[in-house]
């Protein structure tokens, strides 16, 4: 089973609708990134969180860390169609930065 | 644009050959990470090189190898290739080990294996 899951798998959103894309964890959680792929391209950083209870916020997308949980939530406000794309989280399993893991993404569509 | 480049962009590739897939760093990074993403999952950690060393590696076989040359360029090499051996392979450069997870993405080589 995998140490990241992701929900849900998918999600297809009329635009100017909020979402929010959950990241859970089997384990302890020693640092929290969320990243965005567009289909068959790189990874691009987009937040991290470390300590419980942290939240971020970059433009319309807000990430929080519930620790006790071992679960974060990206959550966007009025999506738009450039929101588009695979969300994936990744997450630090120790303490020494030598077990890194990915979740295996959310894949978002925004209609206009 | 990150600044991390790989190539070539995309491989088709015979069971059993060999390939080597290239990776230019950001500029001024000294780390380079490698992936692979199989389709409609997660990248899964291959391995990364520190100031040319190994630093690190994830649960792939020893066909898979590679190699950080002082300019940081990377390469990464497999032989003998499988079917399971398709994915898009990605390298991210950072700068030092401090803070590898923000490192940058290259767009990536997608290889497939027939």
């Amino acid at each position: 089973s995998q140490e990241l899951e992701q929900s849900p798998q998918s999600l297809i959103v009329q635009e100017g609708k909020n979402l929010t894309i959950n990241c859970t964890s089997s384990k302890t959680l020693y640092g929290l990134y969320w990243y965005k792929q567009k289909y068959g391209e790189g990874l691009i950083f987009l937040m991290m969180l470390q300590k419980g209870g942290e939240e971020k916020s970059h433009e319309k997308i807000t990430a929080k860390l519930d620790e006790k949980k071992q679960q974060s939530s990206l959550h966007i406000t009025a999506s738009q169609p450039s929101h588009a794309g695979i969300y994936l989280c990744g997450a630090d399993m120790d303490n020494y930065g030598q077990n890194f893991v990915f979740g295996p993404g959310t894949r978002l569509s925004v209609l206009p | 644009e990150t600044g991390v480049t790989q190539s070539p962009t995309h491989l088709i590739k015979t069971r059993g050959q060999q390939v080597t897939l290239r990776c230019s760093s950001q500029s001024g990074h000294n780390t380079v990470s490698w992936y692979q993403q199989a389709l409609g999952q997660g990248p899964q950690f291959i391995f990364q090189y520190y100031r040319e060393e190994e630093n690190g590696r994830g649960n792939f076989p020893p066909r898979f190898s590679g190699l950080q040359f002082p300019n940081y360029s990377s390469e990464l090499n497999v032989n003998a290739l499988e079917l399971d051996d398709s994915a898009l392979y990605l390298c991210a450069s950072s700068l030092d080990l401090g803070r590898p997870k923000e490192a940058f993405f290259g767009q990536g080589t997608r290889l497939t294996v027939v």
